[in-house]
């Protein structure tokens, strides 16, 4: 069965704190994306990468980094956690191409800021 | 940028019965994507159903179906027969042909089936 896997089901950090989230999927498909999800607002795109040692930016970037050093691996990084990034973080991979079978999504860490 | 609207933030519906979730996207492009994926309280997403823009032919996948409408764009999801294993948010969201993999997704339908 084919995974994309979160690292952490649930996070608590303080403020301040470098945070890491790690996605890894075993598809061997090129794209992977990291959105979070708030209520109402549904999901939003913080990077994606089309390939290995790329990054492009999404919606809303600002407070947030990314690295991609394989290409079974995405890492999400919050280089100075802050309140206001407490979320759901959903990490997704896709095969190249047009990627019309969507998305396969990982389970989502709940990450708490305080 | 292409935006994605659900307008019903919560709806319910009794086990059996069907229900219409309703999507409605803004984009000037004519080639796109766009899907209905579910998201249970296990938090993992899973896709429901996907419309190809060129395809008149409405979607369906077994007791849901689709109603998409591409000159008022919109792209409804109808559900039947409805079971409480459907107890779910849904998501819709759109894909741009011409603009890589990324979707954009709406802000979500939290649909509860009553026994």
């Amino acid at each position: 069965d084919v995974k994309v896997t979160q690292s952490s089901r649930y996070l608590v950090k303080r403020t301040g704190e470098k945070v890491f989230l790690e996605c890894v999927q075993d598809m061997d498909h090129e794209n992977m994306f990291w959105y979070r999800q708030d209520p109402g607002l549904g999901l939003r795109l913080i990077y994606f990468s089309y390939d290995v040692k790329m990054k492009e930016k999404g919606d809303i970037p600002e407070g947030y980094s990314v690295s991609r050093e394989k290409k079974e691996r995405f890492s999400l990084i919050l280089e100075s956690a802050s309140t206001n990034q407490t979320s759901m973080y959903l990490c997704a991979s896709s095969l190249g191409g047009q990627g019309v079978d969507g998305y396969t999504f990982g389970s989502g860490t709940r990450l708490t800021v305080v | 940028a292409q935006t994605v609207t659900q307008s019903q933030p919560e709806m319910s519906v009794q086990e059996a019965e069907t229900v219409t979730l309703s999507c409605t996207y803004d984009t000037s492009e004519s080639n796109y994507y766009l899907f209905w994926y579910k998201q249970p309280p296990s938090r993992q997403m899973i896709l429901v159903i996907r419309q190809e823009a060129y395809k008149q032919q409405n979607a369906t996948e077994n007791r849901f179906s689709v109603n998409f409408q591409k000159a008022a764009k919109s792209f409804s999801l109808k559900i039947s027969d409805s079971q409480l294993g459907d107890t779910a948010m849904y998501f819709c969201a759109f894909m741009d042909h011409n603009a890589g993999n990324m979707l954009t997704f709406g802000g979500g339908t939290r649909l509860m089936v009553k026994p």
